[in-house]
């Protein structure tokens, strides 16, 4: 489709498992972004990438999250040793513009919700 | 940092009535809005934008209002429909260019 996609749409993981959630953007857009959302909450911030390279991870929470875009396309977000607070829905955003343009719409995919038990 | 918060969590209204929903931001410095409507097991969907430099703008049955003065967004929807009822959220792009969300308005359309 010509929407962002993401998979999988539902986790559930063991708490102490590895888990890695998978965002292909619209095709062409530079601007990636990696959102958490807790139940009955907004998106929160996690971390940006223009093409490639990440320029901002500091809406990640700890040392086990990482997220990669090697190719300035598909872009993943691993989590190690999740914990039961990690339970959320994981939302990527993708945009045809650079951060900080002057309009500088978001496309969001549906999300990727994980159960940590 | 920045925060951005509503006024009402919840919103009820007949159908066919006008909506209005508020949003109070605290980064003077933030430069562009936007809102956002969430259903239910989708992801945020952009209804409309506006820029700090300006104060109102208008979309199809939507219209954006900025107040900088008193850092205050209003959403306000003509005519609710049914199709409407969703989570909103109004977002502004801080100092670090990424969005920062409100915890949302659920905005429910009685028939």
């Amino acid at each position: 489709g010509a929407g962002v996609s993401q998979s999988p749409r539902y986790k559930v993981a063991k708490r102490g498992q590895d888990v890695a959630l998978r965002c292909d953007p619209i095709s062409g857009h530079v601007s990636l972004f990696w959102y958490q959302q807790a139940l009955g909450q907004g998106p929160e911030f996690l971390t940006y990438f223009q093409n490639e390279a990440q320029l901002d991870k500091s809406g990640l929470p700890s040392d086990r999250f990482f997220a990669e875009r090697p190719e300035g396309s598909v872009s993943t977000l691993k989590i190690q040793r999740t914990e039961r607070g990690d339970s959320a829905v994981y939302l990527c955003a993708s945009s045809p513009e650079p951060a900080g343009a002057a309009t500088g719409e978001l496309f969001f995919g549906e999300g990727s919700r994980l159960t940590v038990l | 940092g920045e925060s951005v918060g509503l006024h009402l969590p919840t919103l009820s209204v007949q159908e066919g009535d006008n909506s209005i929903i508020n949003c109070a931001y605290s980064n003077s410095a933030s430069d562009y809005f936007i809102w956002y409507k969430q259903e239910s097991g989708k992801g945020p969907q952009f209804i409309i934008d506006i820029r700090s430099n300006m104060d109102k703008r208008q979309g199809q049955r939507v219209t954006v209002l900025l107040n900088k003065t008193v850092k205050h967004l209003s959403l306000q929807i003509a005519a609710t429909q049914p199709g409407d009822s969703a989570v909103y959220f109004c977002a502004e792009r801080g100092s670090g260019n990424q969005f920062y969300f409100g915890t949302g308005t659920s905005l429910t359309v009685i028939p």
